[in-house]
């Protein structure tokens, strides 16, 4: 079982650029949320998907939107990066939306960079 | 809304020495915690949970967490730390389908 995979693993761009992120989830898992980790900072819920629809969303703006799909994978769009974004983005999957306290998987991780 | 608060933002110990890290959630209803622990740039690895039932819970690598509901708290504790362990430790609550996390406390390890 190869887990929660993202890719890539660091990328680089610049302010007013556009950025896809993707991650596949673990084996079994139907559920994937992303979350912003800024430097030493906790990570920050940003959205979560199931049956390929955003069921919950953090306070996160428009700029950031995201797609499940058939697979159960994801990804996570940011349109016109602000320096701001600069971040390490974690891909997380879990077996079954809504289930409270559901463990949650966690990839390595996207760290962004805007210059 | 929910928060949790990790008080200690970064904590030495020596090794072999014992380890109490603090975590204090603010939720009315019963909680759903966790214990992170995330080593440098990388993802974040399950240590523990408490969902209900016991509220002493073992995990993996030898830690334990105690949940207190009088105290709001759910250290996290581990008996003889070893250089290893050294990491950034985040305490979560989970209980509306996504996690809140506190900012983590940093544990260094000194020989």
């Amino acid at each position: 079982d190869a887990g929660v995979t993202q890719s890539p693993t660091h990328l680089i761009k610049t302010r007013g650029q556009q950025v896809t992120l993707r991650c596949s989830p673990k084996s079994g898992h139907d559920t994937v949320s992303w979350y912003q980790q800024a430097l030493g900072q906790g990570p920050q819920f940003i959205f979560q998907y199931y049956e390929e629809e955003e069921r919950q969303r953090g306070n996160f703006p428009d700029r950031f939107s995201g797609h499940q799909f058939p697979n159960y994978s994801s990804e996570l769009n940011v349109n016109a990066l602000l320096l701001g974004d600069s971040a390490l983005y974690l891909c997380a999957s879990a077996r079954k939306q809504g289930f409270r306290g559901t463990e949650a998987f966690f990839g390595q991780g996207t760290r962004l960079t805007v210059v | 809304a929910q928060s949790v608060t990790q008080p200690d933002i970064h904590i030495t110990v020596s090794e072999g020495a014992s380890l109490e890290l603090r975590c204090n959630y603010s939720y009315g209803a019963t909680p759903y915690l966790f214990w992170y622990v995330q080593s440098p740039g990388q993802g974040l690895q399950l240590l523990l949970k408490y969902f209900s039932g016991d509220t002493l819970v073992q995990g993996i690598k030898g830690f334990e967490a105690e949940f207190k509901r009088s105290q709001s708290s759910f250290n996290l504790r581990k008996p003889s730390v070893h250089w290893s362990d050294a990491a950034e430790y985040f305490c979560a609550e989970g209980s509306q389908g996504n996690l809140i996390f506190g900012k983590g406390t940093k544990l260094s390890v000194k020989p």
